[in-house]
């Protein structure tokens, strides 16, 4: 599975929008990248994925660079519930599902 | 939809006890996974099941761990004997077949003080 680096913390300003970066520079070409987030003494929760093209849902966007070596992803409009470790995952999605967190970005959002 | 259930949601137990952790994933689902996190190692992959088979149980730090699905609606992780180091919080997931590879559901966790 291809690594992915994330910034360990970051911090946005409620109501501005909330981009966290990840490299991913050895993803292969079968392998999609995934955003989970954790809230504090919550279960990790899926927020979006992608393989090649940009993707929105209700949640958030998510920007894959032409060359798909590192992703952004975008909360529009943060709010202080979006306060959370975020994790990219970079993984081929076949049937062995075994999803592998790394460290996460800890997002913090001021009022 | 009731999503995935764990119990007890805290379990305080003291060393050398047995300690049984319980999971009732989303009906429908084929995929159990059951993680352990800590603030040293992060959230780790113990085991997960297939239609209530073990496909991968490499995560499984020792002989003292072992996980059961006897049926498709009911998971368990047993610690015998627990040890202080095992103090964690524990996540079930599950995720049916059809859906995206890593579109999993978690529970809200058990979390375990072992003294």
């Amino acid at each position: 599975d291809a690594k992915t680096t994330q910034p360990p913390s970051m911090d946005c300003a409620e109501g501005r929008a909330a981009n966290l970066p990840c490299n991913h520079s050895t993803i292969s070409g079968n392998e999609y990248v995934y955003w989970y987030r954790q809230i504090h003494s919550q279960g990790p929760q899926y927020i979006i994925h992608g393989l090649k093209n940009n993707e929105t849902n209700e949640m958030a966007s998510l920007i894959i660079t032409e060359d798909r070596k590192s992703s952004t992803l975008i909360l529009p409009h943060a709010t202080l519930r979006d306060t959370a470790v975020y994790y990219c995952i970079v993984r081929v999605d076949s049937s062995a599902s075994k999803i592998i967190f790394g460290s996460g970005t800890r997002l913090s959002i001021r009022p | 939809d009731a999503g995935v259930i764990q119990s007890p949601r805290h379990e305080v137990t003291e060393m050398g006890q047995e300690v049984t952790l319980r999971c009732k994933p989303i009906s429908g689902h084929d995929y159990l996974f059951w993680y352990r996190q800590t603030m040293m190692r992060g959230l780790e992959l113990l085991i997960y099941f297939n239609n209530n088979v073990p496909i991968d149980d490499s995560g499984m730090p020792e002989d003292r761990f072992s996980a059961k699905m006897p049926n498709a609606s009911f998971s368990t992780l047993k610690i015998q004997p627990s040890e202080p180091r095992d103090s964690a919080v524990y996540f079930c997931a599950s995720r049916p077949t059809g859906g995206a590879g890593y579109e999993q559901y978690f529970g809200p966790g058990t979390r375990l003080t072992v003294t």
